[in-house]
């Protein structure tokens, strides 16, 4: 059984468009996060989710918008897509005590985002 | 400043040669904890190892151990024994504080095992 799953797996479109990419977790945890992989495979947080509510936002361009309809989901919409949207982009869960920083988290297989 | 930082780019290891992954890192934060992802070709994120900033002992699983030097800020990865499936890139991490954080990145080392 998978535990976090992104669709899709990759995902080709044109500068301009609007595309979605959706993530699932079963793992029960309550914390989800996207994260962004560069062409020089440097992987920076983007957004973190904590039962639904957005905790953590990284200067993400606005064109950016994370939606969490329940916590086990967390997807990103993208309008207005440019060619440095490019990459590798990783939606991850972990269980969060907010006491100790030792709870690692589950990142889903990724998907391959290429604007034309 | 980084926060993390992995000094080698590339690592060439022969088949079960022993082989150790330098990570250093930058934190004012008493808290912290340090981890070790693998990704190999196929590129999913792979969690290897766990060290807290309080822990005592370092850290092991399996043919994995982390050699946490704390008072030099350092946070080696050392695999025994490699394996040909161990040729992936590993990247170290580090999450500070109690509360929600994130994980902050290193750039990775690329590891390639040849028989």
């Amino acid at each position: 059984d998978t535990a976090v799953s992104q669709t899709p797996k990759y995902l080709v479109t044109q500068m301009g468009n609007d595309k979605s990419i959706k993530c699932e977790q079963n793992l029960g945890h309550d914390t989800m996060y996207w994260y962004k992989q560069d062409s020089k495979k440097f992987l920076k947080i983007m957004f973190s989710y904590n039962n639904k509510e957005l905790i953590i936002n990284e200067t993400v361009p606005n064109r950016f918008s994370p939606k969490s309809p329940d916590k086990a989901h967390l997807n990103l919409h993208i309008n207005s897509l440019e060619l440095g949207d490019s990459a590798v982009y990783f939606c991850a869960s972990s269980q969060e005590l907010a006491i100790l920083p030792s709870y690692e988290q589950y990142f889903g297989p990724g998907t391959r985002l290429t604007v034309t | 400043a980084q926060k993390i930082t992995q000094t080698q780019p590339g690592m060439f290891v022969q088949e079960k040669e022993a082989v150790t992954l330098d990570c250093t890192y930058d934190t004012s934060d008493p808290s912290y904890g340090l981890f070790w992802y693998k990704q190999p070709s196929s590129g999913e994120m792979i969690f290897l190892i766990y060290q807290g900033s309080y822990d005592q002992q370092n850290a092991t699983e399996g043919r994995y151990s982390l050699n946490f030097q704390k008072a030099r800020k350092s946070a080696n990865l050392v695999i025994s024994a490699s394996q040909l499936g161990d040729s992936a890139m590993y990247f170290c991490a580090m999450r500070e504080g109690r509360g929600y954080s994130t994980l902050t990145f290193g750039k990775g080392t690329m590891l390639l095992v040849s028989p």
